[in-house]
């Protein structure tokens, strides 16, 4: 167990919709990742949070919006579902920002779009 | 742009044999490389870290090297176990831009 929670674990839902997916952090973590793995496209990075502020982005969709909260956990949004949004997604948490700070990786929400 | 290549073909070996994957990066030079386990449907979990400077870094079973000159990393498991079956993936960050960016992995299964 890591320490990072995610919710809900799974989510059945249908194009067009809307979904939020939370993350708690481990205690003391102030960084806050959010990753995609669609099986033909590996583990993908979407956005870091550090204390409540944006700090890198990677290809995340403009669909795709998340914010960290003053009590540091984490929300991803995602709008406008298209068939090709189904995957995991995974929250991580590092105690700063660091880059050579370890990732504790949440156990996943699997989001299916139908 | 940056990229991370490892073995897209799952690797298969016998107990007790020592597995090693492999991680090649381009276009960019990271100051270290980050290894982690995923077990099917589950998160992926750290392994081990090495900078640029250390060429090589071991815990208990795993050792992996660090060459900048062939930009590639290599991560050995000695002593394989059935239990050491799962995806590992490779990783760096951007420092341009922070982002972390992960290999695809690659599959092992240890059979008994």
């Amino acid at each position: 167990d890591s320490g990072v929670t995610q919710t809900p674990k799974h989510l059945i839902t249908a194009t067009g919709q809307r979904v939020t997916l939370r993350c708690s952090p481990r205690s003391g973590d102030l960084s806050v990742y959010w990753y995609q793995q669609s099986l033909d496209q590996g583990l993908q990075f979407l956005i870091q949070y550090y204390n409540g502020e944006e700090r890198a982005k990677g290809n995340i969709l403009e669909r795709f919006s998340a914010q960290q909260f003053p009590d540091l956990h984490s929300e991803l949004n995602l709008s406008s579902l298209e068939l090709g949004d189904s995957a995991l997604y995974f929250c991580a948490s590092s105690p700063r920002q660091g880059s050579t700070d370890t990732q504790y990786f949440g156990p996943g929400t699997r989001l299916t779009v139908l | 742009s940056q990229k991370i290549e490892q073995n897209s073909e799952a690797l298969n070996i016998q107990e007790g044999k020592t597995a090693t994957l492999t991680c090649n990066y381009t276009n960019y030079s990271p100051a270290y490389l980050q290894w982690y386990r995923q077990d099917p449907g589950r998160g992926p979990v750290f392994l081990l870290l090495i900078r640029e400077n250390e060429k090589e870094k071991r815990k208990e079973r795993l050792k992996v090297t660090f060459d900048t000159t062939l930009k590639q990393s290599l991560f050995h498991i000695t002593a394989s176990q059935p239990a050491d079956s799962a995806t590992y993936l490779c990783a760096f960050r951007y420092t341009g831009g922070f982002k972390t960016i992960f290999g695809a992995g690659t599959r092992l299964f240890v059979k008994a």
